[in-house]
């Protein structure tokens, strides 16, 4: 069946644009993760929507990132005012209803910030 | 906060060498912690779990044991394999979110 689903898969950005990541969760799946991996700083959790509860945001590095689900499916990430230090691989991931402790990871956007 | 900690790569070995990749975590509670997974130009796949104490993770080969009294959950197999070369994050789950080590490259040569 499909997996969890990113777009685009690269993007290439100068300093100081705004940029949207897109998720496509495993359909079913009711809990949506969003982790950056960068050089730097490794794996590191951003934010977490778990059906109509209000998201865990206590990842996210700065108020120039935010995200949202919609309908209880696709999710955005925007990045406002890029920085270079933004430049990561952003993946996404999801977990079926009760099964919170296996996530099922996308293949990554890569964001380099020029 | 909680974290985890993991010994540094990249780790070479010899086809059907014993391997062995440690982890550490620093937590307030019994978390259950993970082993994935990151093949060349894949995606993060999970390889083993464990969530209770002295519980043992298997998959592939590869054995993981949730060791409370020295917080451990080091990563072995016996005999590796070229396909075995990737990167390998300790992970241990939090409020729901995972909370990972710094990855261990590990190159398998034939």
């Amino acid at each position: 069946g499909a997996g969890v689903s990113q777009s685009p898969s690269n993007k290439v950005t100068e300093k100081g644009k705004d940029v949207e990541l897109r998720c496509d969760p495993i359909s079913g799946h009711t809990a949506l993760y969003w982790y950056r991996q960068s050089l730097g700083q490794g794996l590191e959790f951003l934010i977490y929507f778990q059906g109509n509860s209000a998201p865990d945001k206590s990842g996210l590095p700065s108020d120039r990132f935010s995200a949202e689900r919609t309908g209880g499916s696709v999710s955005t990430l925007t990045i406002q005012r890029t920085q270079q230090e933004d430049s990561a691989v952003y993946l996404c991931a999801s977990t079926r209803p009760g099964a919170k402790e296996t996530q099922y990871f996308g293949p990554g956007t890569r964001l380099l910030v020029l | 906060g909680d974290s985890v900690t993991q010994m540094e790569g990249p780790v070479t070995l010899s086809e059907e060498a014993f391997l062995t990749i440690n982890c550490t975590y620093t937590a307030t509670g019994y978390p259950s912690l993970f082993w994935y997974v990151q093949y060349p130009g894949e995606g993060l796949q999970l390889l083993l779990k464990a969530t209770k104490a002295d519980d043992k993770g298997s998959n592939k080969g590869f054995e993981a044991t949730y060791r409370k009294e020295t917080t451990s959950f080091h990563l072995e197999k016996g005999s590796v394999q070229v396909s075995d070369s990737a990167v390998y994050f300790c992970a241990l789950m939090e409020g729901g979110k995972l909370i990972f080590g710094q990855g261990t490259e590990l190159s398998v040569k034939p």
